[in-house]
């Protein structure tokens, strides 16, 4: 099975600064989601990543997929306080509709 | 569509009880997904189906849980008995084919 792994666990940083999420798979990914999570609600989608190489990007959020499409990035610029929130990164099981889900990042932004 | 709609948002059991929660997946998606999150695990997948069709119920943790879609609009995910072990928050999510999924505010579950 797909292992999902995210880097780093935790991350606190003051507002208005960059930060950089990454989620590195032990199988080549064919599909790479992004999800946010406030505490005690549901996940979020952000972004879809199938092609290596691709960038996309969301207000100030962006997500890349490496050439090898092994490792994704998530790349917050200036960060605000509803940034915060729990990032996961999940993985399609090639074949089937089904997405494994890394073990997350929990990211406190302080104003 | 007001999206995945999940019943109970609160659940807390006694250990030995039988637990049900409920899911309204969002209309004309075709898969259905259960999942769990606990702080140790992470969130796993426990089952899904396609077309109210059991597809991989390999996730499942044992015996005592079980998951139905009597319909495309509905959902079931049953424990029993419950054991202190169970206590998470149960996710259901939903998706039409090739797309991401949408999840539900998810049920946090206790047993005491």
């Amino acid at each position: 099975s797909q292992e999902l792994e995210q880097s780093p666990q935790s991350l606190i940083v003051q507002e208005g600064k960059n930060l950089t999420i990454n989620c590195t798979s032990s199988k080549t990914l064919y599909g790479l989601y992004w999800y946010k999570q406030k505490y005690g609600e549901g996940l979020i989608f952000l972004m879809m990543l199938q092609k290596g190489g691709e960038e996309k990007s969301h207000e100030k959020i962006t997500a890349k997929l490496d050439e090898k499409k092994q490792q994704s990035s998530l790349h917050i610029t200036a960060s605000q306080p509803s940034h915060a929130g729990i990032y996961l990164c999940g993985a399609d099981d090639p074949g089937y509709q089904k997405v494994t889900f890394g073990t997350g990042t929990k990211l406190q932004v302080i104003p | 569509d007001a999206g995945v709609i999940q019943s109970p948002r609160h659940e807390v059991t006694e250990m030995g009880q039988e637990v049900t929660l409920r899911c309204k997946p969002i209309s004309g998606h075709d898969y259905l997904f259960w999942y769990r999150q606990t702080m140790m695990r992470g969130l796993e997948l426990l089952i899904y189906f396609n077309n109210n069709v059991p597809i991989d119920d390999s996730g499942m943790p044992e015996d005592r849980f079980s998951a139905k879609m009597p319909n495309a609009s509905f959902s079931t995910l049953k424990i029993q008995p419950s054991e202190p072990r169970d206590s998470a928050v149960y996710f259901c999510a939903s998706a039409a084919l090739g797309t991401e999924a949408f999840f539900g505010q998810g049920t946090r579950l206790t047993v005491v």
